[in-house]
């Protein structure tokens, strides 16, 4: 594998579930980022963990919660979703540098709540 | 968060040059320039960026004004790969690593 692997691609849930997003990077990056992805909105930065601490947590919803087990996989755990959650849930990763800081993302999970 | 004003859309036909441009009038002094683009389907993928000088890689140009209040994104030959919506991102020199996409240019390659 290489790059920013995602899984599952597809996802749907309903409201009364509990379902986990996974992401891997395979780049040996230091920072790895959850992005949210609305119908003509733009992206939305949802979480950023940098060295494996949590640096942000955008005003995210507590059904979103978020765990960094090690520098390369980052999961987002979700329970008690609504419909407006569904969305495209991008998951990124960098090398925090001075003046680099370029992000690789990968596919993406396409949730939906039903 | 800084702000960035991109038009919705353009169109372009193929193999000729593409001058994407971007305003961001609150630039700070040490504010980075990036530019993504996310193609259908697809995570956003990197581009170029750019501080104060000029930059060329092997996917495109960035073109910044001596204010820094705008900048253009350069495809020198538009292909129908270059189809996408383009990112133009301020790095914030105090937040690091957080990035705040705005909505975006939809460009269209016309064969």
């Amino acid at each position: 594998e290489t790059g920013v692997t995602q899984t599952p691609r597809h996802l749907v849930m309903g409201m009364t579930n509990k379902k986990s997003l996974k992401c891997e990077q395979h780049l040996g990056h230091n920072a790895m980022y959850w992005y949210k992805q609305s119908a003509k909105k733009p992206l939305e930065l949802m979480f950023v963990y940098s060295l494996e601490e949590r640096v942000e947590n955008n005003s995210v919803p507590s059904r979103f919660s978020p765990e960094c087990p090690n520098s390369s996989h980052l999961f987002l755990h979700l329970h008690t979703l609504q419909p407006e959650d569904s969305a495209l849930y991008l998951c990124a990763s960098s090398q925090v540098l001075a003046g680099a800081y370029e992000q690789y993302f990968g596919p993406g999970t396409r949730l939906t709540v039903t | 968060d800084a702000k960035t004003t991109q038009p919705n859309s353009m169109e372009s036909n193929e193999e000729e040059p593409v001058h994407l441009p971007c305003n961001h009038s609150t630039i700070s002094g040490t504010d980075y320039i990036h530019w993504y683009r996310q193609l259908p389907s697809q995570g956003p993928e990197y581009v170029i960026h750019g501080l104060t000088s000029n930059v060329n890689n092997r996917m495109a140009s960035l073109a910044i004004a001596e204010d820094r209040k705008s900048s253009t994104l350069i495809l020198h030959r538009a292909t129908l790969r270059d189809a996408a919506v383009y990112y133009c991102i301020l790095r914030e020199a105090n937040t690091g690593n957080q990035f705040y996409f705005g909505t975006g240019t939809s460009l269209t390659v016309i064969p």
